[in-house]
Protein backbone atom coordinates (compact mmCIF):
# COMPACT_ATOMS: atom_id res chain seq x y z
CA UNK A 1 0.00 0.00 0.00
CA UNK A 2 1.16 3.33 -0.44
CA UNK A 3 1.60 6.02 1.97
CA UNK A 4 2.20 10.23 1.44
CA UNK A 5 3.82 11.91 4.51
CA UNK A 6 3.41 15.76 5.27
CA UNK A 7 6.04 16.21 8.13
CA UNK A 8 4.92 19.94 8.35
CA UNK A 9 1.76 20.24 10.48
CA UNK A 10 2.19 24.28 10.53
CA UNK A 11 3.81 26.14 8.20
CA UNK A 12 4.15 30.36 8.33
CA UNK A 13 5.13 32.89 5.73
CA UNK A 14 4.78 36.47 5.09
CA UNK A 15 2.69 38.04 2.19
CA UNK A 16 4.77 37.95 -0.88
CA UNK A 17 7.11 35.85 0.17
CA UNK A 18 7.83 32.54 -0.77
CA UNK A 19 7.26 29.17 1.05
CA UNK A 20 7.97 25.47 0.32
CA UNK A 21 5.71 22.52 1.37
CA UNK A 22 6.98 18.91 1.81
CA UNK A 23 5.73 16.10 0.90
CA UNK A 24 7.33 12.51 0.55
CA UNK A 25 5.95 8.82 -0.39
CA UNK A 26 6.27 5.52 -0.39
CA UNK A 27 5.55 2.98 -3.23
CA UNK A 28 6.47 0.33 -5.45
CA UNK A 29 5.30 1.49 -8.25
CA UNK A 30 6.86 3.13 -11.34
CA UNK A 31 3.92 5.06 -12.92
CA UNK A 32 1.18 7.14 -10.56
CA UNK A 33 0.18 10.60 -10.93
CA UNK A 34 0.53 13.01 -7.69
CA UNK A 35 -1.35 15.81 -6.52
CA UNK A 36 -1.58 19.46 -4.59
CA UNK A 37 -4.76 20.17 -3.18
CA UNK A 38 -5.80 23.29 -0.98
CA UNK A 39 -9.04 22.92 1.16
CA UNK A 40 -9.75 26.60 2.94
CA UNK A 41 -12.35 26.79 5.52
CA UNK A 42 -15.30 26.34 2.94
CA UNK A 43 -14.25 22.74 3.18
CA UNK A 44 -14.46 22.67 -1.04
CA UNK A 45 -10.77 20.52 -1.91
CA UNK A 46 -9.50 22.65 -5.23
CA UNK A 47 -6.66 20.87 -7.14
CA UNK A 48 -3.61 23.17 -7.20
CA UNK A 49 -1.14 21.48 -9.24
CA UNK A 50 -0.39 17.83 -10.63
CA UNK A 51 2.09 15.98 -11.71
CA UNK A 52 2.41 12.32 -13.90
CA UNK A 53 5.57 10.39 -12.98
CA UNK A 54 6.72 9.76 -15.98
CA UNK A 55 7.23 13.45 -17.05
CA UNK A 56 10.44 14.40 -15.58
CA UNK A 57 9.84 18.04 -16.03
CA UNK A 58 8.25 19.75 -12.81
CA UNK A 59 4.96 21.32 -12.86
CA UNK A 60 4.25 25.06 -12.67
CA UNK A 61 1.33 26.82 -12.70
CA UNK A 62 1.19 30.13 -12.06
CA UNK A 63 2.72 31.06 -8.49
CA UNK A 64 2.78 27.05 -7.95
CA UNK A 65 5.32 24.93 -8.50
CA UNK A 66 6.67 21.60 -7.64
CA UNK A 67 9.81 19.92 -6.94
CA UNK A 68 9.26 16.59 -8.43
CA UNK A 69 12.12 13.85 -7.21
CA UNK A 70 11.27 10.73 -8.39
CA UNK A 71 13.87 8.20 -6.98
CA UNK A 72 14.06 10.15 -3.67
CA UNK A 73 9.93 9.62 -4.00
CA UNK A 74 9.33 13.78 -2.73
CA UNK A 75 7.37 15.73 -4.08
CA UNK A 76 7.24 19.16 -2.24
CA UNK A 77 5.11 22.50 -3.41
CA UNK A 78 6.64 26.38 -3.58
CA UNK A 79 4.30 28.90 -3.47
CA UNK A 80 5.85 32.00 -4.48
CA UNK A 81 4.84 35.74 -4.00
CA UNK A 82 2.52 34.06 -1.26
CA UNK A 83 -1.39 35.53 -1.09
CA UNK A 84 -3.65 35.96 1.66
CA UNK A 85 -6.00 33.98 0.20
CA UNK A 86 -3.19 31.37 0.11
CA UNK A 87 -4.02 30.25 3.79
CA UNK A 88 -5.95 26.71 3.53
CA UNK A 89 -4.80 23.30 4.61
CA UNK A 90 -2.70 21.84 1.82
CA UNK A 91 -2.88 18.36 0.69
CA UNK A 92 -0.30 16.08 -1.03
CA UNK A 93 -2.23 13.19 -2.82
CA UNK A 94 -0.81 9.89 -4.89
CA UNK A 95 -2.72 8.22 -7.16
CA UNK A 96 -1.53 4.75 -8.92
CA UNK A 97 -1.84 4.55 -12.32
CA UNK A 98 -3.40 1.15 -12.20
CA UNK A 99 -7.27 0.04 -11.79
CA UNK A 100 -8.60 -1.97 -9.42
CA UNK A 101 -7.39 -3.60 -5.44
CA UNK A 102 -7.93 -0.01 -4.10
CA UNK A 103 -5.74 1.73 -6.75
CA UNK A 104 -8.58 3.97 -7.86
CA UNK A 105 -9.07 6.13 -4.85
CA UNK A 106 -6.36 8.95 -3.94
CA UNK A 107 -3.99 8.40 -1.08
CA UNK A 108 -3.96 11.88 0.81
CA UNK A 109 -0.89 13.04 3.42
CA UNK A 110 -2.34 14.32 6.87
CA UNK A 111 -1.81 17.89 5.64
CA UNK A 112 0.07 20.99 5.93
CA UNK A 113 -1.90 24.38 7.62
CA UNK A 114 -0.66 26.69 5.80
CA UNK A 115 -0.61 30.55 7.76
CA UNK A 116 0.24 33.92 5.56
CA UNK A 117 1.11 36.67 8.13
CA UNK A 118 0.06 40.20 6.29
CA UNK B 1 -20.09 24.86 -15.95
CA UNK B 2 -21.86 23.33 -12.58
CA UNK B 3 -19.35 21.43 -10.16
CA UNK B 4 -19.76 18.47 -8.03
CA UNK B 5 -22.64 19.13 -5.04
CA UNK B 6 -23.80 17.65 -2.18
CA UNK B 7 -26.39 17.09 0.26
CA UNK B 8 -27.33 17.93 2.63
CA UNK B 9 -24.42 20.52 3.64
CA UNK B 10 -24.89 19.58 7.33
CA UNK B 11 -26.45 16.72 8.83
CA UNK B 12 -27.37 15.84 12.71
CA UNK B 13 -28.35 12.49 13.36
CA UNK B 14 -29.05 10.54 16.71
CA UNK B 15 -27.41 7.58 17.42
CA UNK B 16 -28.15 4.50 15.38
CA UNK B 17 -30.20 6.49 13.06
CA UNK B 18 -30.04 5.88 9.21
CA UNK B 19 -28.94 8.88 6.96
CA UNK B 20 -28.30 9.15 3.63
CA UNK B 21 -26.12 11.61 1.37
CA UNK B 22 -26.33 12.65 -1.97
CA UNK B 23 -23.80 13.71 -4.55
CA UNK B 24 -24.19 14.72 -7.73
CA UNK B 25 -21.57 14.82 -9.78
CA UNK B 26 -20.10 17.12 -12.96
CA UNK B 27 -21.86 16.30 -15.64
CA UNK B 28 -20.58 13.75 -17.85
CA UNK B 29 -17.94 12.53 -15.46
CA UNK B 30 -18.52 8.55 -15.40
CA UNK B 31 -15.98 8.07 -12.15
CA UNK B 32 -17.23 9.02 -8.86
CA UNK B 33 -15.35 8.63 -5.41
CA UNK B 34 -16.20 8.77 -2.12
CA UNK B 35 -14.08 10.03 0.81
CA UNK B 36 -14.44 10.78 4.84
CA UNK B 37 -12.45 13.15 6.40
CA UNK B 38 -12.25 13.04 10.01
CA UNK B 39 -9.55 14.72 12.66
CA UNK B 40 -8.51 11.33 14.01
CA UNK B 41 -8.01 9.37 10.22
CA UNK B 42 -7.41 12.28 7.94
CA UNK B 43 -8.62 11.51 4.28
CA UNK B 44 -9.66 8.25 3.79
CA UNK B 45 -10.84 6.63 0.25
CA UNK B 46 -14.06 5.27 0.92
CA UNK B 47 -15.41 3.55 -2.81
CA UNK B 48 -15.49 4.10 -6.73
CA UNK B 49 -17.63 3.62 -9.29
CA UNK B 50 -17.14 3.82 -12.95
CA UNK B 51 -20.45 4.25 -14.11
CA UNK B 52 -23.08 2.33 -12.04
CA UNK B 53 -20.91 -0.52 -11.14
CA UNK B 54 -18.27 -0.31 -7.40
CA UNK B 55 -15.32 -2.65 -8.52
CA UNK B 56 -14.03 -2.66 -4.98
CA UNK B 57 -16.19 -2.24 -1.94
CA UNK B 58 -13.01 -2.80 0.31
CA UNK B 59 -12.59 0.75 1.67
CA UNK B 60 -15.75 1.04 3.28
CA UNK B 61 -15.47 1.17 6.83
CA UNK B 62 -18.18 -1.65 8.24
CA UNK B 63 -21.08 -3.35 7.02
CA UNK B 64 -23.46 -0.54 7.89
CA UNK B 65 -22.33 1.68 4.98
CA UNK B 66 -23.54 0.95 1.21
CA UNK B 67 -23.26 2.82 -1.63
CA UNK B 68 -25.18 3.23 -5.23
CA UNK B 69 -25.23 5.19 -7.97
CA UNK B 70 -28.23 5.05 -10.74
CA UNK B 71 -27.98 6.27 -14.57
CA UNK B 72 -24.30 7.19 -14.07
CA UNK B 73 -24.41 9.96 -12.15
CA UNK B 74 -26.36 10.56 -8.72
CA UNK B 75 -24.75 8.37 -5.86
CA UNK B 76 -25.96 8.19 -2.33
CA UNK B 77 -24.09 6.94 0.42
CA UNK B 78 -26.01 5.24 3.24
CA UNK B 79 -24.61 4.58 6.81
CA UNK B 80 -26.77 2.65 9.02
CA UNK B 81 -27.47 2.50 12.97
CA UNK B 82 -24.99 5.60 12.56
CA UNK B 83 -22.78 5.59 15.51
CA UNK B 84 -20.70 8.55 16.80
CA UNK B 85 -17.37 7.65 14.81
CA UNK B 86 -19.23 8.19 11.87
CA UNK B 87 -19.11 11.63 12.66
CA UNK B 88 -17.21 13.35 10.09
CA UNK B 89 -17.09 14.88 6.39
CA UNK B 90 -17.93 13.02 3.76
CA UNK B 91 -16.73 14.32 0.42
CA UNK B 92 -17.52 13.19 -3.09
CA UNK B 93 -15.47 13.68 -6.36
CA UNK B 94 -16.03 13.06 -9.68
CA UNK B 95 -13.84 12.87 -12.66
CA UNK B 96 -13.22 12.30 -16.18
CA UNK B 97 -10.78 9.25 -16.83
CA UNK B 98 -10.97 9.16 -20.56
CA UNK B 99 -9.64 12.30 -20.36
CA UNK B 100 -6.29 10.62 -19.03
CA UNK B 101 -5.40 13.26 -16.50
CA UNK B 102 -6.76 11.04 -13.37
CA UNK B 103 -8.09 14.89 -11.64
CA UNK B 104 -10.61 14.43 -9.07
CA UNK B 105 -12.88 17.61 -8.62
CA UNK B 106 -14.84 17.47 -5.01
CA UNK B 107 -18.29 18.50 -3.53
CA UNK B 108 -17.87 21.23 -0.71
CA UNK B 109 -18.72 17.69 1.35
CA UNK B 110 -21.87 16.96 4.13
CA UNK B 111 -20.55 17.36 7.46
CA UNK B 112 -22.45 14.74 9.94
CA UNK B 113 -22.55 14.49 13.36
CA UNK B 114 -23.74 11.78 15.25
CA UNK B 115 -25.21 12.59 18.74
Amino acid sequence: AQTVTQSQPEMSVQEAETVTLSCTYDTSESDYYLFWYKQPPSRQMILVIRQEAYKQQNATENRFSVNFQKAAKSFSLKISDSQLGDAAMYFCAYRSASFGGGADGLTFGKGTHLIIQP
Amino acid sequence: GAGVSQSPSNKVTEKGKDVELRCDPISGHTALYWYRQSLGQGLEFLIYFQGNSAPDKSGLPSDRFSAERTGGSVSTLTIQRTQQEDSAVYLCASSFLASGSYEQYFGPGTRLTVT
